[in-house]
């Protein structure tokens, strides 16, 4: 059964700071990941998606990487800012599964102060 | 364009009672999922429906039933409601039908309904 995991849980950063959020999947039998983001109440607005294939994707600010073999990825976010304080989520799509099925973690709570 | 659009965005019901919660795809999308958010937690899938037909489910009981419309519109229908039963519930619309996911799959997300259990 696959496993999303998250690491932090919750991260404080000064405005202006480099930082790193993680995921970790247990299954690498994946068809792609993504990272969404979502403010408190909110739904969910996708940032950067992944193909099995591929290692990194880069937009704007935000770079996220994939290493499918050891199950990990990593969401990068240069010069943070105030308006960067949401839940950051990832999530996987199994092989097999169907396109709306993803599985996510439980998400880094990322605040930013100014 | 439209995004997609949930109804209601919060209700309230008690222990035992049924609740409908209503989404409309984005514009061109034929393709619908549900999910289910506790507080503190990452989205659970519930179903996806493809042409009005149930395509995938989660680890979700039967009292979880949905419904998909010829206008791809879906609803999600939760009977005999208990208190574990209060979160967001997300629907997501994408364009791609019933084969695997390719680049072009990015789900849509919806604003949620935020249900809460008495």
């Amino acid at each position: 059964k696959q496993e999303v995991t998250q690491i932090p849980a919750a991260l404080s950063v000064p405005e202006g700071e480099n930082l790193v959020l993680n995921c970790s999947f247990t299954d690498s039998a994946i068809y792609n990941l993504q990272w969404f983001r979502q403010d408190p109440g909110k739904g969910l607005t996708s940032l950067l998606l992944i193909q099995s294939s591929q290692r990194e994707q880069t937009s704007g600010r935000l770079n996220a990487s994939l290493d499918k073999s050891s199950g990990r990825s990593t969401l990068y976010i240069a010069a943070s800012q105030p308006g960067d304080s949401a839940t950051y989520l990832c999530a996987v799509i199994n092989v097999g599964g169907s396109q709306g099925n993803l599985i996510f973690g439980k998400g880094t709570k990322l605040s930013v102060k100014p | 364009e439209t995004g997609v659009t949930q109804s209601p965005t919060h209700l309230i019901k008690t222990r035992g009672q049924q609740v409908t919660l209503r989404c409309s795809s984005q514009s061109g999308h034929n393709t619908v999922s549900w999910y289910q958010q506790a507080l503190g937690q990452g989205p659970q899938f519930i179903f996806q429906y493809y042409r009005e037909e149930e395509n995938g489910r989660g680890n979700f009981p039967p009292r979880f039933s949905g419904l998909q419309f010829p206008n791809y519109s879906s609803e999600l229908n939760v009977n005999a409601l208990e208190l574990d039963d209060s979160a967001l519930y997300l629907c997501a619309s994408s364009p791609g039908g019933r084969g695997p996911p390719s680049g072009a799959n990015v789900l849509t997300f919806g604003a949620g309904s935020r249900l809460t259990v008495l």
